[in-house]
């Protein structure tokens, strides 16, 4: 199985500052991942697919990058409504899935 | 615009089965990957399995001694069995969408359903 890990597990920052969460995986996953925002007591929202697209709607602010092992999450411009979790993802061609344990996203 | 409902039991005792079902609407469920995942409170997401019409389940190896999945396309329905369950299965369980091959993630979600475990 992938195995991921996540940081920072949370971080707490000031409106306007650019926030960067980074996903290892255990091995090669290409560009198979993807990042999922979760507000407290909603349902996830993916927000970048395949390691770089932004989702249909999704604010420009947010970016991903990376591929192979070594993933990296951006807002550029932290915004009071981000407050959230953030996951990332990874899937193989079976498919099967892993989640990152989250980084909790707080407002400075 | 596909609509996935959870629905099942909201309290279990332990040692017995856990079972879910997830009805969808707004579309026929032959074409698609179904999928359950759960995340206990306070903690993360965790992929339980998944299913496609025409395959076989796929499950997550920590679990797969004591899940399954089924579908139920005459009535629009995927079905989740946990057995011998254990306070460590109190979760929300949701049921989603795998969007492939058009999106490469989960793309539709269940409101989920919370269950704990007691006795």
């Amino acid at each position: 199985d992938i195995q991921m890990t996540q940081s920072p597990s949370s971080l707490s920052a000031s409106v306007g500052d650019r926030v960067t969460i980074t996903c290892q995986a255990s091995q090669d996953i290409s560009n198979f991942l993807n990042w999922y925002q979760q507000k407290p007591g909603k349902v996830p929202k993916v927000l970048i697919y395949d390691a770089s697209n932004l989702a249909t709607g999704v604010p420009s602010r947010f970016s991903g990058s990376g591929s192979g092992t070594h993933f990296t999450f951006t807002i550029s411009g932290l915004q009071p409504e981000d407050v959230a979790t953030y996951y990332c993802q990874v899937y193989d061609n079976v498919p099967r899935f892993t989640f990152g344990p989250g980084t909790k996203v707080d407002i400075k | 615009q596909l609509q996935l409902q959870e629905s099942g039991p909201g309290l279990v005792k332990p040692s017995e089965t856990l079972s879910l079902t997830c009805t969808i609407s707004g579309g026929p469920i032959k074409s698609d990957f179904w999928t359950w995942l759960r995340q206990p409170p306070g903690k993360g997401l965790e992929w339980i399995g998944s299913i496609y019409q025409t395959g076989s389940p796929t499950y997550n190896s920590s679990l797969k001694s004591r899940v399954s999945i089924s579908l139920d396309a005459s009535k629009n329905q995927v079905s989740l069995s946990l057995s011998s369950v254990t306070t460590a299965d109190t979760a929300v369980y949701y049921c989603a969408r795998w969007g492939q091959p058009w999106n490469y993630y989960f793309d539709y979600w269940g409101r989920g359903t919370l269950v704990a475990v007691s006795s």
